[in-house]
């Protein structure tokens, strides 16, 4: 099945700053590779997704890579802000196109 | 976005008793859910697939006999946690989608097993 890694766990950046976050998956079957955005006892609400064929997507501060032959993905969050701070999850569809797997988090400090 | 609602958003029971909480779209037909388990500071796990009008897809390691899923129709899917015991504590979150891809999350139900 999917394995998808993710890193760092943990980040803390300045605000202003620019944050990355990367994850690698193991399926190349995967095509669809969503971001969410978790604050403490909320669901996760996604902030940008990427499918295979597309290698760049952004939305405002917000931007996801993808690398289909390197299998892996990343999301950078320019100009960061105190409210950018949360738990961060990427996901990989796998199997079904609308089953996911998760990496397993980066928590984001935005500090003063 | 599409909506998903889950009831209840905390429940607290005593071990050995059945919990059951449910997960609703609002403005779009699933005829696939997923539900998903949480522990403090850990990742999603997914549960297992309910597939409207047939049986439960379990992921490897999860008792079907323990979480019982139930999908009867395109808005509502229900997950039992039966004869709930201390470790079964946890965030529970459903989800679910009108496409293909993008899934919507449920608000997720906190329970805790005393």
């Amino acid at each position: 099945g999917e394995n998808v890694e993710q890193h760092p766990s943990t980040l803390s950046v300045q605000e202003g700053d620019s944050a990355v976050i990367k994850c690698t998956y193991s399926d190349s079957a995967s095509n669809y590779f969503p971001w969410y955005k978790q604050e403490l006892g909320k669901r996760p609400q996604l902030i940008i997704d990427i499918r295979s064929n597309v290698g760049e997507k952004k939305d405002q501060r917000i931007a996801v890579t993808l690398n289909k032959t390197a299998k892996h993905f990343s999301l950078h969050i320019t100009e960061t802000q105190p409210e950018d701070s949360a738990v961060y999850f990427c996901a990989a569809n796998t199997g079904t196109a609308s089953k996911l797997t998760f990496g397993t988090g980066t928590r984001l400090q935005v500090t003063l | 976005g599409a909506v998903v609602s889950q009831h209840p958003s905390r429940v607290i029971c005593k071990s050995g008793t059945s919990v059951k909480i449910e997960c609703r779209s609002l403005d779009f037909q699933a005829t696939t859910m997923f539900w998903y388990r949480q522990f403090p500071k850990q990742s999603l796990m997914l549960m297992a697939t309910s597939n409207e009008g047939s049986k439960a897809t379990y992921e490897q390691g999860v008792e079907k006999d323990k979480f019982l899923i139930n999908h009867a129709s395109l808005t509502l899917s229900t997950l039992t946690v039966t004869s709930a015991h201390p470790e079964d504590s946890s965030f529970y979150i459903c989800s679910g989608g009108a496409s293909s891809y993008e899934q919507y999350f449920g608000p997720g139900t906190r329970l805790t097993v005393t």
